[in-house]
């Protein structure tokens, strides 16, 4: 079966610096989402893309993130200045349409900010 | 805006009983209910999507209905396994022109004793 891959699965950073986290998406999806799990709490949305822009984003994603899918394959989250309460982790899902498909979640990436 | 809760946060049952999980949702307007588990440390896995058009899915051991009218949906295990230990998670989608991000409940954490 199909699966959304994404790399690292965990990464240590100092506070104040970029990380950039990686996702492949299952080949046949067209929108995809970036998602957070703080330990212990709810999973929150982050932003969605599709047709390679973003068509919505949560009042997390603020300057400090980004997002891009540059060659058409590898979508990416980047975080700019890294905050010791960006600890998170970060699941990349996509999805083959809007409505009628479930959505698939990759396995994580586990960032820890020190 | 979509609230989504889950009741109860852990439940605990001896291996060979049904498990029942509830999922509440405070916007009627939801479109898809997905199902999802979550191994500790690790991603989410969907088990069963409810389509906007739907009342009920099933997969095996697994059947999930979904009641808009009162905000409900109901995930039923059957015959319970040490196996089926994890975090179970309901997420709801709402009926949008872009984005259809995910909404999530925090989970309920089942424990199978054997």
């Amino acid at each position: 079966e199909p699966e959304v891959t994404q790399t690292p699965s965990h990464q240590v950073t100092q506070m104040g610096q970029e990380v950039i986290l990686r996702c492949v998406p299952i080949s046949n999806h067209l929108y995809f989402y970036w998602y957070r799990q703080i330990l212990g709490q709810k999973v929150e949305f982050l932003v969605s893309f599709y047709n390679n822009e973003i068509s919505e984003k949560s009042e997390i994603f603020d300057d400090q993130f980004s997002v891009e899918r540059p060659d058409g394959s590898n979508f990416t989250l980047k975080i700019r200045s890294t905050k010791l309460e960006d600890s998170a982790m970060y699941f990349c899902a996509g999805a083959e349409g809007q409505r009628t498909y479930g959505y698939t979640f990759g396995s994580g990436t586990r960032l820890t900010v020190v | 805006k979509q609230e989504v809760t889950q009741i109860p946060a852990a439940l605990s049952v001896p291996e060979g009983e049904n498990l029942v999980l509830n999922c509440s949702f405070t916007d009627s307007a939801i479109y898809n209910l997905q199902w999802f588990r979550q191994d500790p440390g690790k991603g989410l896995t969907s088990l069963l999507l409810i389509q906007s058009s739907q009342r009920e899915q099933t997969s095996g051991r697994l059947n999930a209905s979904l009641d808009k009218s009162s905000g409900r949906s109901t995930l039923y295990i059957a015959a319970s396994q040490p196996g089926d230990s994890a975090t179970y998670l309901c997420a709801g989608s709402m009926i949008k022109a872009a984005g259809n991000k995910l909404t999530f409940g925090g989970g309920t954490r089942v424990l199978v004793k054997p």
